[in-house]
């Protein structure tokens, strides 16, 4: 299976929503990533996970709650989002982070977020 | 910090004939460059990764070059359909993650 899910395909929800996003692999990948990506934009990264540890947090907001249950699965919890917090929310997973600049990251299909 | 420029935002391309993407970055050469696909709502996929040691890597239709005195990489593909057309993404690595270029949109003319 070389696959990473992504659900829902898409959301919608208002500022003052809870919801979460969640990921899947079955590879046996024990790095797990996850971007936002604006219209016309590249990918930017928000969070990496290491063997289910966070292993980098670029500055993302608070409003911004990552989680790693377990080896394959991986969440994002949203709480008071603002509209421009709008975009396609990719993860992704790689064999580990250690060498992750020449594995390939597997990205999931994404979750189209619109906040209202 | 590392800086990627992919020159065209958008590139027109005559079926049948060869596309030609350009990657540029600016501060120190990575040890690895990748190139992903990404058509319109969906996530990257892998193509190619190419090291620093290796000049050209090729995989069906692609090629890929790397140019470390020049700073940069070209990815070909051969007898293009409009099947290719799609953003095509070049990715570096930086402090144990990569980072992305804007893209290429490229456009394959029937």
């Amino acid at each position: 299976d070389t696959e990473v899910t992504q659900t829902p395909k898409h959301l919608v929800m208002g500022m003052t929503n809870k919801k979460s996003l969640k990921c899947e692999q079955h590879m046996g990948h024990r790095a797990m990533y996850w971007y936002k990506q604006k219209a016309k934009k590249p990918p930017e990264l928000m969070f990496v996970y290491s063997y289910e540890k966070l292993s980098i947090n670029e500055s993302v907001p608070s409003r911004f709650s990552p989680e790693c249950p377990n080896s394959s699965l991986l969440n994002l919890h949203l709480h008071a989002l603002q509209p421009e917090d709008s975009a396609l929310y990719l993860c992704a997973s790689s064999r580990n982070l250690a060498e992750s600049s020449y594995n390939e990251q597997f990205f999931g299909p994404g979750t189209r977020l619109t906040v209202l | 910090s590392q800086k990627i420029e992919q020159n065209s935002e958008a590139l027109n391309i005559q079926e049948g004939k060869t596309a030609t993407l350009t990657c540029n970055y600016t501060n120190y050469s990575p040890a690895y460059l990748q190139w992903y696909r990404q058509d319109p709502g969906r996530g990257p996929v892998f193509l190619l990764l190419i090291r620093e040691n290796e000049k050209e890597k090729r995989k069906e239709r692609l090629k890929v070059t790397f140019d470390t005195t020049l700073k940069q990489s070209l990815f070909h593909i051969t007898a293009s359909q409009p099947a290719d057309s799609a953003t095509y993404l070049c990715a570096l690595d930086q402090d144990d993650k990569i980072i992305f270029g804007k893209g290429t949109r490229l456009h394959i003319l029937p």
